[in-house]
């Protein structure tokens, strides 16, 4: 079975700072990744995905994620943070066997001014 | 329609009574999946269905809980008889493929009391 883990629930950071936010995942087959965001008090919106190819992946708002199969990890970053960037993030795996995603637990990304 | 639309966005209801959530996915999306958020956690799964079928169910917490699907459109999820543990956002999502991930709604607060 496959299992994601979002080691930092909450991660403060100030305008303008770079931030990097961790998700590692287990499954003994091949897998899809995404990261998802969640504004307060909505659904949850698709940042970006991994599915083959080059390692690195670009999404939406600036942030970007780079697969890392050895180590199992699918890190989000970001160069530069916004007062606007203030959410849940959460990780997610899709492995070749199923059709559902597992989702991490979340990491509060709290961006001060 | 042009997203995932969810009702009631906020139901409040008595231990013990019966709700229905529903949930309208995207057109055309032959996958249909529920998810609990409650406060702290990550996303649970629930139950996935394929057009009309739920190939996966296992994450039903208990017979109290039902779905269905009908017309390969929308779906009502049941709680029967329900606790405070039932407290959660309800979230419904659909997808078309596999590899493009969920659109999901803005899910339904359900509190009990």
């Amino acid at each position: 079975a496959q299992s994601v883990t979002q080691l930092d629930s909450q991660v403060p950071v100030f305008e303008e700072a770079p931030v990097e936010l961790r998700c590692n995942y287990s499954s003994s087959v091949s897998v899809y990744l995404f990261w998802y965001v969640q504004y307060p008090n909505q659904g949850l919106q698709l940042l970006l995905k991994y599915l083959s190819g080059s390692t690195l992946v670009k999404g939406i708002n600036g942030f970007e994620a780079e697969f890392n199969k050895s180590q199992t990890s699918f890190h989000l970053r970001k160069p530069s943070v916004h007062i606007s960037d203030t959410a849940e993030y959460f990780c997610a795996v899709n492995a070749a066997n199923t059709d559902k995603l597992i989702f991490g637990t979340g990491t509060r990304l709290q961006v001060f001014p | 329609g042009a997203g995932v639309s969810q009702s009631p966005s906020n139901k409040v209801t008595e231990k013990g009574k019966d709700v229905e959530l529903r949930c309208d996915p995207i057109s055309g999306h032959t996958a249909l999946y529920w998810y609990r958020q409650s406060l702290g956690q990550g996303l649970e799964f629930l139950i996935y269905f394929q057009g009309n079928s739920a190939p996966d169910k296992s994450g039903l917490p208990s017979d109290r809980f039902s779905a269905e699907r009908t017309g390969g459109s929308v779906s009502t999820l049941t709680i029967q008889r329900t606790q405070q543990e039932d407290s959660a956002v309800y979230l419904c999502a659909s997808s078309l493929l596999r590899d493009q991930g969920y659109t999901f709604g803005s899910g339904t607060r359900l509190t009990v009391v």
